[in-house]
């Protein structure tokens, strides 16, 4: 199994669409969870942490469960500047070393 | 936020020759950075821990010998990808996180801006 897993994608929406990204990890004892987002061709960027209490960002919500191990990513009111790949990761607490999920490739379509 | 630069972003070289890949963290100390590698449409792979002033630590099935790693001061660390092959051919990217009370936990990571390394 692997440690970090994400829906497989591609998820292709109209602009406006509101979609959702699911997340689980295997390592009960991971400390933190974030949300990053990768353009073709550059380096993840941190989109958002991800906390118990759930957390908010303009249109962008991420929850996480950990009696579940589960991590969701919900965008409303899709752009067409939302279309990247989006990357679950998981810090183990061992270090700072973070595992990626394999991320999930979302095109927002006129 | 913090920044971490990579260099260099883009190259390409022979098979047998070895290629040098530099990542410095520019306003912190990064007493520990991250090497990771990504194929085409695959997420990022870890490929070694490097840790300032010691051995690197590698994960299961990535060669140290291949891939060597020096960490020789708090804002550098190198990965040099010794005799390549097509087969090494990849996007290279470390990262590095900032300390809080002495160990990493919380913190965001920081990348480098990548190098793509194509083998001829």
């Amino acid at each position: 199994r692997k440690e970090v897993e994400q829906d497989p994608g591609p998820f292709n929406v109209p602009e406006g669409a509101t979609v959702a990204f699911n997340c689980t990890y295997s390592n009960s004892a991971s400390q933190s969870f974030f949300w990053y987002r990768q353009d073709c061709r550059k380096e993840p960027k941190l989109l958002m942490s991800v906390y118990s209490s759930g957390n908010e960002d303009g249109r962008f919500t991420a929850q996480l469960n950990r009696a579940s191990q589960y991590i969701s990513l919900l965008i409303r009111d899709s752009k067409l500047s939302d279309s990247a790949t989006y990357l679950c990761v998981v810090n183990t607490g061992q270090g700072g070393k973070l595992i990626f999920g394999q991320g999930t490739e979302l095109s927002v379509k006129p | 936020g913090a920044v971490v630069s990579q260099h260099p972003s883009r190259v390409i070289c022979k098979s047998g020759t070895s290629v040098k890949i530099e990542c410095r963290s520019l306003d912190f100390q990064a007493t520990t950075m991250f090497w990771y590698r990504q194929f085409p449409k695959k997420s990022l792979m870890l490929m070694a821990t490097s840790n300032e002033g010691s051995k690197a630590t590698y994960e299961q099935g990535v060669e140290k010998d291949k891939f060597l790693i020096n960490h020789a001061s708090l804002t550098l660390s190198t990965l040099t990808v010794t005799s390549a092959h097509p087969e090494d051919s990849s996007f290279y990217i470390c990262s590095a996180s900032i300390r809080d009370r002495g160990w990493v936990m919380n913190t965001e990571a920081f990348f480098g801006q990548g190098t793509r390394l194509t083998v001829v």
